[in-house]
């Protein structure tokens, strides 16, 4: 089945800086790839997704990039503010399976004022 | 937009009894739920698939009889734990997906924190 690996475990940034989270995925028929944010006991808020067919996509501070040979995709967050503090998660859409919704083991972000 | 209603949000129970856990999708009809349970500053693990009308499809590992799932109806399915134990404390939340046509789009309950003593 998939298996979403995602990096790193924890960061921590300043505020104003960038916070990059990797994710690489492992069955390339999975076409649907969301960051949740998750605040302690809350359920995942969607932040940003991106579908197989397009490479990058961008809101605001927010950007995710694609890559479907490598079977990675990343988030981008710009400008880091102190409620960007967090814990992130990609997944990944299993279309073969009935959308399955496969998760990474998260990120916690730290930003530090 | 898609809401999902699921109840209650904090059980308590005592070892050995049963406990139900709903999620109703109030403005849609969810043809296909998601059940995962979350310990703390841990991932979401999916433990069981359920189509409305279908038996539910269990992740491997996961115990069938221990953790029934229910999809009579297009806006409820429920997950009950029976025969609960204190390893089976945790964070239970459902999400049903809003988009087959490619498959994207999926909408989550606010979860239940189970505590079993």
């Amino acid at each position: 089945g998939e298996n979403v690996e995602q990096h790193p475990s924890t960061l921590s940034v300043q505020e104003g800086d960038s916070a990059v989270i990797k994710c690489t995925y492992s069955d390339s028929a999975s076409n649907y790839f969301p960051w949740y944010k998750q605040e302690l006991g809350k359920r995942p808020q969607l932040i940003i997704d991106i579908r197989s067919n397009v490479g990058e996509k961008k809101d605001q501070r927010i950007a995710v990039t694609l890559n479907k040979t490598a079977k990675h995709f990343s988030l981008h967050i710009t400008e880091t503010q102190p409620e960007d503090s967090a814990v992130y998660f990609c997944a990944a859409s299993m279309r073969n399976q009935g959308g399955k919704l496969i998760f990474g083991q998260g990120t916690e972000l730290s930003v530090k004022p | 937009g898609a809401v999902v209603s699921q109840h209650p949000s904090r059980v308590i129970c005592k070892s050995g009894t049963s406990v139900k856990i709903e999620c109703r999708s109030l403005d849609f009809q969810a043809t296909t739920m998601f059940w995962y349970r979350q310990f703390p500053k841990k991932s979401l693990m999916l433990m069981a698939t359920s189509n409305e009308g279908s038996k539910a499809t269990y992740e491997q590992g996961v115990e069938k009889d221990k953790f029934l799932i229910n999809h009579a109806s297009l806006t409820l399915s429920t997950l009950t734990v029976t025969s609960a134990h204190p390893e089976d404390s945790s964070f239970y939340i459902c999400s049903a997906l809003t988009d087959r046509v490619v498959y994207s789009g999926y909408t989550f309950g606010s979860g239940t924190r189970l505590t079993v003593v």
